[in-house]
């Protein structure tokens, strides 16, 4: 089944404590994307990438990071989570950067 | 820069009943636009989307949109709501930009519009 996977689904973590979110996709879609929503704000994109060792920033990266040293997997760090990423974070992937994203069905992330 | 406005934050329509969910947007080229849907605690699905081909498009559950380049607009309509119709909606605009010689699409989300259907 064509799909996007992400994990954790809820996260609880303290300010300070690094974490990573994977992302994967089966698809062998080139580009991919994180975004965080935030009640009244829509999706923003933090980052985005369009092929492997490609990535550049999105709208919200600061207090972000991502690698793509795969094409199926696009993981999002937060080396020093702060309360303000407390949100719910969505990846997606599509084929190029104006085709339809797939999206993995969210990570809630609280930062206490 | 491209940007994207949904018109109303939330939209109340009874079973039956027609929907419209209001967006416009700005861009500098030809964009492509999306319709996704959100159902509560659930991902994003896409409903439908342009790509500068008929400027009526028909998408999922009976969801259309109709471009209108003139009006900046692409609105999402539905001739009868149902109750599983009830989730938020964005309007996504996705425009070219070209940097160091790559040309690569970016997309941009309006704010959503929470519909509710009630009995």
């Amino acid at each position: 089944e064509a799909q996007v996977t992400q994990n954790p689904r809820y996260l609880i973590t303290v300010t300070g404590k690094k974490l990573t979110v994977t992302c994967s996709q089966n698809m062998n879609h080139e580009y991919m994307s994180w975004y965080r929503q935030d009640p009244g704000l829509g999706l923003r994109q933090i980052y985005y990438s369009m092929n492997v060792e490609v990535t550049d920033k999105g709208d919200v990266p600061e207090g972000y990071k991502v690698s793509r040293k795969e094409k199926r997997n696009f993981p999002l760090i937060l080396e020093s989570p702060s309360p303000n990423q407390t949100s719910l974070y969505f990846c997606a992937s599509s084929l190029g950067g104006q085709d339809t994203q797939y999206f993995g069905p969210g990570t809630r992330l609280t930062v206490l | 820069a491209q940007s994207v406005t949904q018109l109303d934050s939330h939209v109340s329509v009874s079973e039956g009943t027609p929907v419209l969910l209001r967006c416009n947007y700005s861009s500098s080229y030809s964009p492509s636009l999306f319709w996704y849907v959100q159902h509560p605690n659930k991902g994003l699905q896409l409903l439908l989307k342009y790509t500068s081909a008929a400027t009526l498009v028909k998408g999922i559950n009976g969801f259309e949109a109709e471009f209108k380049k003139s009006e900046t607009s692409f609105h999402l309509t539905k001739p009868s709501a149902h109750m599983s119709d009830a989730a938020e909606y964005f309007c996504v605009v996705s425009d070219w930009l070209y940097a160091g010689g790559t040309s690569y699409g970016k997309l941009t989300f309006g704010q959503g519009t929470i519909l509710t259907v009630h009995p």
